[in-house]
């Protein structure tokens, strides 16, 4: 079946370290890959995406890389700050349902950044 | 400015008491979604509405309800709350189904007495 997953449940990193969260994913046909951010209390924040027919794309401070081969995605976050401590999820875009809307969210990461 | 705005953000319920929770949006968006997220576990999706079509997952236990009565607002009705219904709800928006990104709102917490 579908599955989205995170390597590492934690991830502490010190404050201006390079952050790299992983996931995988197990539906070669997927084709929409998304990551959030979530603090403490909040709704998912969204991070940046990524389509099937990419490997890399950067945002601000942000990189997502896809490697279909071995159905790997990662987020990297250049010179982690405080305020990135959070949950990250990564979710993929199901597919066989009604519409093809279904996100599909992967376990999480908890990063901790310290000054 | 928040656009996926969920009302309350705390709600307290009896076991078996009926229970509304509301969602607006002011982004237009066509789809409106419901997740149920446990602590320390992602969000799974319940149902969504794209405009008035309602889409239910199969999984969904019929204990959960939605209405959509107009673009901006959709509602999550429980009708016999179970103590295993605690959880965090979560409302998100997009403007068409496919690949494109769900804005979520800040969620309602539902505790269960």
């Amino acid at each position: 079946g579908e599955s989205v997953g995170l390597h590492l449940p934690t991830l502490s990193v010190q404050e201006g370290d390079n952050s790299i969260i992983n996931c995988a994913y197990s539906n070669s046909a997927s084709d929409y890959f998304i990551w959030y951010k979530q603090e403490s209390g909040k709704g998912p924040q969204f991070i940046i995406d990524i389509r099937s027919n990419m490997d890399k794309r950067q945002g601000q401070r942000v990189t997502v890389l896809l490697n279909k081969t071995v159905k790997h995605l990662s987020l990297q976050i250049a010179a982690t700050q405080p305020g990135d401590s959070a949950v990250y999820f990564c979710a993929e875009r199901g597919m066989g349902n009604q519409a093809g809307t279904a996100l599909i969210f992967g376990k999480g990461t908890t990063l901790s950044v310290s000054s | 400015d928040a656009m996926v705005i969920q009302n309350p953000r705390y709600q307290v319920t009896q076991f078996g008491k009926p229970v509304t929770l509301s969602c607006s949006q002011t982004l237009n968006h066509n789809v409106m979604y419901w997740y149920q997220q446990k602590s320390s576990q992602a969000p799974k999706l319940l149902f969504h509405y794209y405009d008035k079509d309602f889409n239910n997952e199969a999984d969904t236990p019929d204990n959960f309800q939605s209405r959509r009565p107009n673009t901006s607002f959709c509602f999550l009705d429980i009708r016999s709350p179970g103590l295993g219904d605690a959880a965090m709800y979560l409302c998100a928006t997009s403007r068409d189904p496919g690949n494109q990104p769900q804005h979520f709102g800040d969620g309602t917490r539902l505790s269960i007495l």
